[in-house]
């Protein structure tokens, strides 16, 4: 069954530095998100992409934070100045042309010290 | 926010089934209710969707009401491996077709032998 990749499962990073997580969607899909779920809580939106633009993205969405599908294949999420409040598993997800059900990577869990 | 109400926990006996319920009584006419799980911090995982009829697939059935404004999932034998978090969305549609999923608290599933 096709998947949804995610990579690193864990990152731990300092304070102000930048991430890029990464996720490989599906390859006939074409409309990608990502969440994020701080530990304990619920799941949260954060963006949508579809196009090579973003279709759609929440309050959490802000400046500190840009999407990216450079080469086809790769749908990146990067976060240029993490703060300790950014620790929480990040979800990738896509999902094909019509009514088909999401389906979610595995998670990058980052850790912000 | 979340456009659902679930009740937050629920028990069932290992190979009973599962009735979970979910109240969306503002949902729109073009509005699909999906149901995900998520087993401990592994990323959702989709289950079922319907718009307006009953819906069976080979994880669950899907019960709408007529009037639509509450649902039911059914995992007919539940195993351990259901203990899980069920998330009962109402897909919100974006302008341009898109659409995104709004997670809410979810009910947590506890399969006991």
């Amino acid at each position: 069954e096709p998947e949804v990749t995610q990579t690193p499962s864990h990152q731990v990073t300092q304070m102000g530095q930048e991430v890029i997580l990464r996720c490989v969607p599906i390859s006939n899909h074409l409309y990608f998100y990502w969440y994020r779920q701080i530990l304990g809580q619920k799941v949260e939106f954060l963006v949508s992409f579809y196009n090579n633009e973003i279709s759609e993205k929440s309050e959490i969405f802000d400046d500190q934070f840009s999407v990216e599908r450079p080469d086809g294949s790769n749908f990146t999420l990067k976060i240029r100045s993490t703060k300790l409040e950014d620790s929480a598993m990040y979800f990738c997800a896509s999902r094909g042309q019509g009514d088909y059900g999401y389906t979610f990577g595995s998670g990058t869990r980052l850790t912000v010290v | 926010d979340a456009k659902t109400t679930q009740p937050t926990s629920m028990d069932c006996a290992e190979g009973r089934a599962a009735n979970l319920p979910c109240n969306h009584s503002t949902i729109s006419g073009n509005e699909y209710v999906y149901w995900y799980r998520q087993i401990h911090s592994q990323g959702p995982q989709y289950i079922i969707h319907g718009l307006k009829n009953n819906e069976t697939n080979e994880m669950a059935s899907l019960i709408i009401t007529e009037d639509r404004k509450s649902s039911t999932l059914i995992l007919p034998h539940a195993t351990l491996r259901d203990t899980a978090v069920y998330y009962c969305i109402v897909r919100v549609p974006l302008s341009g077709g898109y659409n995104k999923l709004i997670f809410g608290a979810g009910t947590r599933l506890a399969v006991h032998p």
